[in-house]
């Protein structure tokens, strides 16, 4: 069946551009996670929704990232002003909530900031 | 610590056993798990291991717990090519929220 898709898979813009990233879940995963890469590091949680509850954001780096889901469908991660320290591969993942809580993820999108 | 510690870089020789270790941050951490990255490829759930466990043999892997002092290890029995990859350790700290908290992955490469 069909995974995690993210797009764009590369996104090149300059530097105070606003940039928007989109994840297409699983169908039927009630969780969505956004994670940060930045080059050689390990993932950088970023923010969680879990159905209808109130989301976890405590790890948006600032308030010019902002997340969005519409029930438990497509999420958007915005970037507003973009800044050269945002570069990195944003990645997104799905799951069940339930049992040993497999996260699924999508390829990524990769950000470069000019 | 804050962070889920691992080393960067691992070479093993085609055949030979590789172990890739993990400290990570919370002893009441319910799960564990190690994810593999290959290139150009997302990421994969390789094994994972629950907290009363302390250890676990799937096939070629072994993943060993050791909660006292929060050390987990991957070993991956006679290594092959197809094994080079980035690994990542993970943790679930909390039953409820379920954001993992990620090492910064160690590269295994295979020299033949």
């Amino acid at each position: 069946g069909a995974g995690v898709s993210q797009s764009p898979s590369n996104k090149v813009t300059e530097k105070g551009k606003d940039v928007e990233l989109r994840c297409d879940p699983i169908s039927g995963h009630t969780a969505l996670y956004w994670y940060r890469q930045r080059l050689g590091q390990g993932l950088e949680f970023l923010i969680y929704f879990q159905g209808n509850s109130a989301p976890d954001k405590s790890g948006l780096p600032s308030d010019r990232f902002s997340a969005e889901r519409t029930g438990e469908s497509v999420s958007t991660l915005t970037i507003q002003r973009t800044q050269q320290e945002d570069s990195a591969v944003y990645l997104c993942a799905s799951s069940t909530n339930q049992g040993y809580n497999e996260q699924f993820f999508g390829p990524g999108t990769r950000l470069t900031v000019l | 610590g804050e962070d889920v510690e691992q080393s960067l870089f691992l070479s093993v020789r085609e055949g030979d056993s590789s172990v890739i270790n993990c400290t990570y941050t919370d002893s009441s951490s319910t799960y564990l798990y190690w994810y593999k990255q290959e290139p150009g490829a997302g990421l994969q759930l390789l094994t994972y291991i629950f907290s009363n466990m302390d250890m676990k043999q799937d096939q070629r892997l072994t993943v060993l717990l050791n909660k006292k002092d929060k050390h987990l290890s991957l070993r991956i029995a006679d290594t092959q090519t197809g094994d080079s990859a980035i690994y990542f350790c993970a943790e679930l700290k909390d039953f409820g929220n379920e954001k993992l908290t990620f090492g910064t992955g160690t590269r295994l490469t295979i020299i033949p």
